[in-house]
């Protein structure tokens, strides 16, 4: 596995400004998850996709967040017009739909380094 | 996704075996038990995985009672290394979202 990368590793942005996040999964997985984490407490879920279908998002993600995976490989996150509130560590998962080919239980997800988001 | 409680922070030394207990007093009868592993600046790293009595891998073991209630993480002769984050997560079996709680810190000490 090479694993799952994210892009950029850090950002900093001024508040009001948009700000994308890209997410490369493990290549053979079709299920893509994106979470936050904030100092101190354990990743929040913010949504997930099978293959280009986003199938869940979090109440969590308002109407300035959006996700896609257009070709069912990588994504993208966006946030629009940021707030001091948005800084954070944002995660990216990936999972096969299937048993791990290693054995282990069905219920493991691979994350990528994460994003640190600062906004000032 | 039933909810688990865990200490918020432990400390050891080098050389011991630590053991963290998770308590999810509601867990559903097709719920696994997992955990997994977080260091400063990284993304979580799945650990281990059980459904019932014990589990154990090249990195750690798991242990679950009859009623599933619970569940005890064991690292055994722990190094400075293995100073992260422990977070506990129950849930049924598939690929759905995770639910986190705030985790156990272990603080490793020479």
């Amino acid at each position: 596995d090479t694993g799952v990368s994210q892009d950029p590793r850090h950002k900093i942005t001024k508040r009001g400004q948009n700000v994308t996040f890209r997410c490369d999964p493990i290549s053979e997985h079709n299920r893509l998850y994106w979470y936050r984490q904030t100092l101190g407490q354990g990743p929040e879920f913010l949504t997930y996709f099978q293959n280009e279908a986003q199938l869940e998002k979090s109440r969590l993600l308002s109407d300035r967040f959006s996700a896609e995976r257009p070709k069912g490989s990588f994504s993208t996150l966006e946030i629009q017009r940021t707030e001091q509130g948005d800084s954070a560590m944002y995660l990216c998962a990936s999972s096969p739909s299937t048993r791990h080919p290693r054995g282990r239980g069905p219920y493991e997800q691979y994350f990528g380094p994460g994003t640190r988001l600062t906004v000032t | 996704l039933a909810k688990t409680t865990q200490p918020i922070s432990m400390d050891s030394y080098e050389g011991q075996e630590v053991n963290i207990t998770c308590s999810h007093n509601n867990i559903a009868t097709n719920d696994y038990i997992t955990w997994y592993q977080q260091f400063p600046s990284q993304g979580p790293r799945f650990i281990i995985q059980g459904y019932k009595t014990k589990v154990t891998n090249e990195v750690a073991s798991l242990f679950i009672p009859a009623d599933r209630k619970s569940s005890t993480l064991s690292l055994p002769r722990v190094s400075l290394s293995d100073t992260a984050v422990y977070y506990c997560l129950v849930g049924e079996g598939g690929y759905n979202k995770l639910i986190f709680g705030a985790g156990t810190r272990l603080a490793v000490h020479p």
